[in-house]
This record gives structure tokens, sequence and C-alpha cells, in this order.
């Protein structure tokens, strides 16, 4: 059984820097095409994929954030960790980890809420 | 970038009633990268359709996708008081990887 799970601060001040740690069973990111992609929603709004890293240790941006994110991996740990710099309020968000096969999220954390304010 | 365009925003309609959920691609998607998602509130995501028309795992064959190019839809045969939801549909560009989301449909109960 996959399972993943999210965690990290649930408030960060402007400026700051985000630190999310995703810890996962059910598979190892050792396991050749074995990958896990985060993915967050603001408030009532879409789905916007951030960054994906795979079990040779490729990483992957989204275009309008890269500058921002750094995507690693803890393969003794089970654990990927993402950090986002420079945090505003725009982006408060409740950010999901998923085991990604390919091109599909199909399974996924339960998500943890990050508010950005002073 | 490609952006993917769902329509209707909302769709109201009755338990038993057909669902068809439209999905609107700014360029071309290959079909094997074209997948469908269901989320309730307070939960996250879950796969519904993946490769334009494949059920995931444990999905209820009254979901089916179909479609190509830049047009896809989710068809929902019969709804059920289970099936009111928000509904993205999802789509992957290789390289280099990258992942778009639709939107949303929001299925409510009329």
């Amino acid at each position: 059984q996959v399972t993943l799970k999210e965690s990290g601060p649930a408030l960060v001040k402007p400026t700051q820097t985000l630190r999310l740690t995703c810890t996962f069973s059910g598979f190892s990111l050792r396991t050749s095409g074995m990958r896990v992609s985060w993915i967050r929603q603001p408030p009532g709004k879409a789905l916007e994929w951030l960054a994906r890293i795979d079990w040779d240790d490729d990483k992957f941006y989204s275009t309008s954030l890269k500058t921002r994110l750094t995507i690693s991996k803890d393969t003794s740990k089970n654990q990927v960790v993402l950090t986002m710099t420079n945090m505003d309020p725009v982006d408060t968000a409740t950010y999901y980890c998923a085991r990604t096969d390919g091109g599909i999220f199909d399974d996924w954390g339960q998500g943890a809420l990050v508010t950005v304010s002073s | 970038e490609t952006v993917l365009t769902q329509s209707p925003g909302t769709l109201s309609l009755s338990p038993g009633e057909r669902a068809t959920l439209s999905c609107r691609a700014s360029q071309s998607v290959r079909t094997s990268f074209l997948a469908w998602y269901q989320q309730k509130p307070g939960q996250a995501p879950r796969l519904l359709i993946f490769a334009t028309s494949s059920r995931a795992t444990g999905i209820p064959d009254r979901f089916s996708g179909s479609g190509s190019g830049t047009d896809f839809t989710l068809t929902i045969s019969r709804v059920e008081p289970e099936d009111f939801a928000v509904y993205y549909c999802q789509q992957y560009w290789s390289s280099p990887p990258t992942y778009t989301f639709g939107q949303g449909t929001k299925l409510e109960i009329k």
C-alpha cells in the first residue's frame, strides 16, 4: 500500500523560506522509474504542479517558479523535500506530494496547508 | 506551455443523469498524456482516468474518457450521489517534463 504524508510549518512570514517534507511508504525512490512531485492548490483555486524528482536524481521545475524551488530526496528515509524561497501571501495554498508515474499522479498525500502572513 | 480550458465551470445535474465534462487544450496533447482527477471538499485529488480513456484502479465503469488532439471529454453515464465533486483534467509534456491542470469543473446537485 502506497502512502504519502506532507509535513512542515503551517504558517510562514513573507520573505521566509518554506521547507516541506514528504514522507512516503510502499515504494522506493531507489527503484528505476519512481518519481515524486509536489503540487499546490490555493484556497478555492486550481492545482499547480511545482516540481518533480526522479529515482536517478533528475529534477524538474515549474517554469514560472524554478528560481525559487529546490527539490531533493533522502532515499534512506523515504523522504522528498521541497524548499521555496521568498514566500509571499499569494503562495498560501495546500501543498501536496504525489507519486508520479510518467505523466500522471497516481497516489497523493493528504496535503499540508501553508499560510503566508506576517 | 499548454493551457487547458475546462467547461462548463459548474454543471448542475440530478442523480441518475448523464454528465459530460469538456477539456480543451491550447495545442495538441498526446492521448497517452491526458488524465482526469476527482476532488471532493477537504480531500486530495484522486486519479480517475489516465491515457485519455483508461480507468484507474477501482474506478467504476460509469466513468469514461475520450478525445484526441485538443478536445477531451470525461463522461459519467449516470451520476451517483458520491460523484458530486470538482473534476480536473491534466496534461503532461515530456521534454522537458511539465504538467498543467485545467481550472476545474464543479459537478453539483441540481
